[in-house]
Parts: structure tokens; sequence; C-alpha cells
């Protein structure tokens, strides 16, 4: 089965500072998410990426976060200047086409301090 | 707004025992439904998904789905549960315009017991 590799596993990160989340996507499969699951609640709908775009995103994702391919390749989740309440698993997400299965990620765990 | 509810927060049933995931939406039209399991460590793993067509739908490892458009509902159903199938299910739905736009149930703990 195909696979999104996501990394690192696990992050720990002081308040304030920048964290980037990396994910290795699907080959030819162009349409790219976020989620989250802080913990103990839902997971989340963040963000979804194709054509070097933003398509569509959630209120949760503001200013503080963004995303990009920066080599073509790895699609990649910066928050710029981290809260506690940031602290939840993030999912990357990828299909081949919008309305077709989207793969997951094992997830990252990232942990504010 | 869209919503998704799993009213059961941990089941347990026996090897070998039938099982039965409920979950039910909230959705102005019929929006497109998944369930999708998580194993310790793991990613979230598609285990079916409705689209349109036969309401009763089969999946991976021997799971079945039946969507109820008049209970708004969408349960998840094994005959035989395997101790491998301890694990976290979601169910989820999508808008049709935008199918892997999902929203989320709060998800069920299943555990198996021998």
């Amino acid at each position: 089965e195909p696979e999104v590799t996501q990394t690192p596993s696990h992050q720990v990160t002081q308040m304030g500072q920048e964290v980037i989340l990396r994910c290795v996507p699907i080959s030819n499969h162009l349409y790219f998410y976020w989620y989250r699951q802080i913990l103990g609640q839902k997971v989340e709908f963040l963000v979804s990426f194709y054509n070097n775009e933003i398509s569509e995103k959630s209120e949760i994702f503001d200013d503080q976060f963004s995303v990009e391919r920066p080599d073509g390749s790895n699609f990649t989740l910066k928050i710029r200047s981290t809260k506690l309440e940031d602290s939840a698993m993030y999912f990357c997400a990828n299909s081949q086409g919008e309305n077709t299965e989207a793969f997951f990620g094992q997830g990252t765990r990232l942990t504010v301090v | 707004a869209q919503s998704v509810t799993q009213p059961d927060i941990h089941i347990t049933v026996s090897e070998g025992a039938s099982l039965e995931l409920r979950c039910n939406y909230s959705y102005g039209a019929t929006p497109y439904l998944f369930w999708y399991v998580q194993s310790p460590g793991q990613g979230l793993q598609l285990l079916l998904k409705y689209f349109s067509g036969d309401t009763l739908v089969q999946g991976i490892k021997g799971f079945e789905a039946e969507f109820k458009r008049s209970q708004s509902s969408f349960n998840l159903r094994k005959p035989s549960v395997h101790w491998s199938d301890a694990a976290e299910y979601f169910c989820a739905v999508a808008p049709r315009e935008y199918g892997n736009k999902l929203v989320f149930g709060a998800g069920t703990i299943l555990r198996v017991k021998s």
C-alpha cells in the first residue's frame, strides 16, 4: 500500500520557537493535507494544498501556520511561534485526486513546553 | 455545521464475537462517509467509504458499513472480531464538493478480550 512518511515522529519545542513538520508524499499524489489531533480531542482539518496553493483552510490555520513544498517533493507545515495549545499530533495526508482516497502518515507528536 | 457523533468511547468485545460501532452525522446533504482505523503508532488507515450506490459497503479486513439516510447513520460492523482488530476507529464525513476535507468523530477504542 502507498505510504506517506512524516518526520520527526516526536518533536519537543520551547514556546515561541518555530517548528517545521515534514511529510514525504506518495509519488504522483498531488493533493496534500494537514490535520491535527489535540490529546483527547477529535482529528481536525487544518489545510489542503494543491498546485502550490492553499485550496482550503480551517479557522485553526491562522497566520502562525504556513505550508509549502520547498523542493517540489516534501510537503511541510511551519508553525512560526509555537504556543502551548499547539501541542498535538499532526497528520499529513496525500491523495491522487480531490475526491480519491487520502493516505495518512503516522503522525508527528508536537509537544510545546 | 457538519458534525459526527460516535457515542461509544470504548467498546470491549470477545474474540470471535460480532462488532458494531455506531456513527451518526449531521450534515445538510448526504456527504461522503468514511471509516478509518488507527493502531498505536500508526497513521489513519481507510477501512471503507461510501460515495453513492449500494448502501451496504464492504471494506478491508472483513469490515462492512451500512448507510441509513433516514437515521443519518453509518455504522461499522464485523461478524467475527480478531485480536488484531484492537485499535481506535474513526468515522468521518466530507462534503461532496470537497471529498477530502474530512470531519472526524471522536473515535471509538476497541478492546478485544481473548
